[in-house]
């Protein structure tokens, strides 16, 4: 099986504008969940969507958005970008919500840098 | 809320020497422990699991025992290699809940040759 696919890999934007990066799930994983990660803050949690609709989010403003498609491919939007929304944003899937265990299957991540 | 601790990196070693890299938790619920590895330029991979007390998990050489008693994980391995230079995860989900991890703040490795 294809493991999860983010697009693009590499991005450069300017303060002030938008993005939108690109996820793929393991087939039949139905569930997609978004992180953002950088050197002072870790790994953080943004939000998990199933079945095209969020189930799970974490603390962040909402100038982060998502959604997800009827294939299971979900998108995440960022508007207004800051100096500190530069990181790598890491998508990963899972089969279910109730997945025994948690166990998530990440994608190679989509580093953003925001000038 | 449930937390992750993991001791701070980097870890330089010496190839084959043996490596331990700490980690402890505190979860409201009866957790599921992780552990995840990224090589450089790539996303998390897990390395290993358990989903009860005394259980051990173990892949590629590296083990962790599950210990409720001081609600630790620690990572183990005998004798460590170039190639296992990478940041390392510890991480727990609930059983319950979202099943959403959460994650440590990670541990880099440096093996030298």
């Amino acid at each position: 099986k294809a493991g999860v696919t983010q697009t693009p890999r590499y991005l450069i934007k300017t303060r002030g504008q938008q993005v939108t990066l690109s996820c793929s799930p393991i087939s039949g994983h139905r569930s997609v969940s978004w992180y953002q990660q950088t050197p002072g803050q870790g790994l953080q949690f943004l939000f998990e969507y199933f079945s095209e609709t969020q189930r799970n989010k974490g603390n962040f403003p909402g100038r982060f958005s998502g959604r997800q498609f009827s294939n299971s491919r979900s998108e995440m939007n960022v508007s207004t970008l800051e100096l500190g929304d530069s990181a790598l944003y890491l998508c990963a899937s899972r089969e279910g919500l109730g997945a025994p265990s948690g166990v998530q299957y990440f994608g190679p991540g989509t580093r953003l840098t925001v000038t | 809320g449930d937390s992750v601790t993991q001791m701070e990196g980097p870890v330089t070693l010496s190839e084959e020497a043996f490596l331990t890299i700490n980690c402890t938790y505190t979860a409201t619920g009866y957790p599921s422990l992780f552990w995840y590895v990224q090589y450089p330029g790539e996303g998390l991979q897990l390395l290993l699991k358990a989903t009860k007390a005394d259980d051990k998990g173990s892949n590629k050489g590296f083990e962790a025992t599950y210990r409720k008693e001081t609600t630790s994980f620690h990572l183990e391995k005998g004798s460590v290699q170039v190639s296992d230079s990478a940041v390392y995860f510890c991480a727990l989900s609930v059983a319950g809940g979202s099943y959403i991890p959460t994650f440590g703040r990670g541990t880099s490795l440096i093996v030298h040759p």
